[in-house]
């Protein structure tokens, strides 16, 4: 099955930096790249994914990247707020199974 | 439903019991998945439902661990036995099951073992 690698373990960073998380993955046939956040107590909801056809993708502060040929996408967050302090999982498809270990992201006032 | 649901909400349970975790998964999803999240750690993924296709059990920690499906619909995870590192919170998700979608998670099953 897929392997997934998340980097770093815990991140922090003051209000209005960026912060990027990277994964890299071992299956060269997954092709759906999404990432999720967990609020502290609260489940995990999708926040952006992106496919193999584009090598990024973009929703306001949040963009995600692709490479595959090196297999490693990455998160970055800009101008970084308080309420982005949460951990972070990503994962690598054809099918949703098995998660990076999570990078838990805390912004500083 | 609106989404996924899971009951029961919390379990305390005595050590060596069974116990019975149950998920709805959203109405016309094929897809169904167990989680285990232990107090800061990630999503150790445990059991894979995928419409009438044989489970992926590779993730379920040991024979204690079971889970059906049944009309591919509602799902229990069953642990006979419990110990207390089974003490977690145990989150389902659903997917419309067409590979790369979104999975949709439950609030999850906190699982307390005295």
């Amino acid at each position: 099955g897929e392997n997934v690698e998340q980097h770093p373990s815990t991140l922090s960073v003051q209000e209005g930096d960026s912060a990027v998380i990277k994964c890299t993955y071992s299956d060269s046939a997954s092709n759906y790249f999404p990432w999720y956040k967990q609020e502290l107590g609260k489940r995990p909801q999708l926040i952006i994914d992106i496919r193999s056809n584009v090598g990024e993708k973009k929703d306001q502060r949040i963009a995600v990247t692709l490479n595959k040929t090196a297999k490693h996408f990455s998160l970055h967050i800009t101008e970084t707020q308080p309420e982005d302090s949460a951990v972070y999982f990503c994962a690598a498809t054809p099918v949703i199974a098995r998660f990076g270990a999570g990078t838990r992201l805390t912004v500083k006032p | 439903g609106a989404g996924v649901s899971q009951s029961p909400s919390n379990k305390v349970t005595e050590k060596g019991k069974d116990v019975e975790l149950r998920c709805d998964p959203i109405s016309g999803h094929t897809a169904l998945y167990w989680y285990r999240q232990s107090l800061g750690q990630g999503l150790e993924f445990l059991i894979y439902f995928q419409g009438n296709s044989a489970p992926d059990k590779s993730g379920l920690p040991s024979d204690r661990f079971s889970a059906e499906r049944t009309g591919g619909s509602v799902s229990t995870l069953t642990i006979q036995r419990t110990q207390q590192e089974d003490s977690a919170v145990y989150l389902c998700a659903s997917s419309p099951g067409t590979r790369g979608t979104e999975a949709f998670f439950g609030q999850g099953t906190r699982l307390t073992v005295v």
